[in-house]
């Protein structure tokens, strides 16, 4: 079964400093990765995603994630946070044989000025 | 504004009533899908229909339903309505069925059940 983790509820960060949003998932094929953002009030937006190719996936925003297949990983950095980066970061996975797309339970990303 | 609509944007309603939420897709997507988003349960996968047939099902209730109709607008149903339903209802939409394809999210209706 495919399952995808998100082990921090909220990462708190300072402004101009860099931010990094973890996530790891479980999927029985090759895994389709993306993430995505939800503002107060809002809707989620996508930001990136990995189907194949170069680990490193560079996003909307500024934003860009690092597959690691070894690890099952797949998390979300940016080198400098700003606060108007601040909001809530969800991964989702998808396998190959999947008809569904799985979201992590979320991280609060709270960016300090 | 990533092009797919939901009407209404709130909704308060009674405990056993009947509710049908709307979506518009983008123009020209196919997928639709139907999330519900609470604070104890995180984001749920409800349904997905395809150009107009069922595609994939998730942790949908008995008492919710859904369809795509002809034009692609999409709704969902909500009957019975219990205090636990109250949640955030988000549809999304993309081109095709395929497993990589990104979605894109509606701003959501708030339903609140009284």
């Amino acid at each position: 079964a495919q399952s995808v983790a998100q082990p921090e509820d909220q990462v708190n960060v300072a402004e101009g400093n860099p931010l990094t949003v973890k996530c790891t998932y479980s999927v029985s094929g090759n895994p389709y990765l993306f993430w995505y953002v939800q503002y107060p009030n809002r809707g989620l937006q996508f930001l990136l995603k990995y189907i194949t190719g170069d680990n490193l996936v560079k996003g909307s925003y500024g934003f860009e994630a690092e597959f690691n297949k070894s690890q099952t990983s797949f998390h979300l950095k940016k080198p400098s946070a700003l606060v108007s980066d601040s909001a809530l970061y969800f991964c989702a996975v998808r396998d190959v044989w999947a008809s569904k797309i799985i979201f992590g339970s979320g991280t609060r990303l709270s960016i300090r000025p | 504004d990533s092009g797919v609509t939901q009407t209404p944007k709130h909704l308060i309603t009674a405990t056993g009533q009947r509710v049908t939420l709307r979506c518009s897709p983008r123009s020209g997507d196919l997928s639709v899908y139907w999330y519900q988003q609470s604070l104890d349960q995180g984001l749920q996968f409800l349904i997905q229909y395809y150009n107009g047939e069922e595609r994939a099902k998730g942790n949908i209730l008995e008492r919710f339903s859904a369809q795509q109709f002809p034009d692609l607008h999409s709704e969902l149903n909500l009957s019975s309505l219990e205090l636990g339903d109250s949640a955030l209802y988000f549809c999304a939409s993309s081109a095709t069925r395929g497993q990589q394809e990104t979605q894109y999210f509606g701003p959501g209706t708030r339903l609140l059940v009284l």
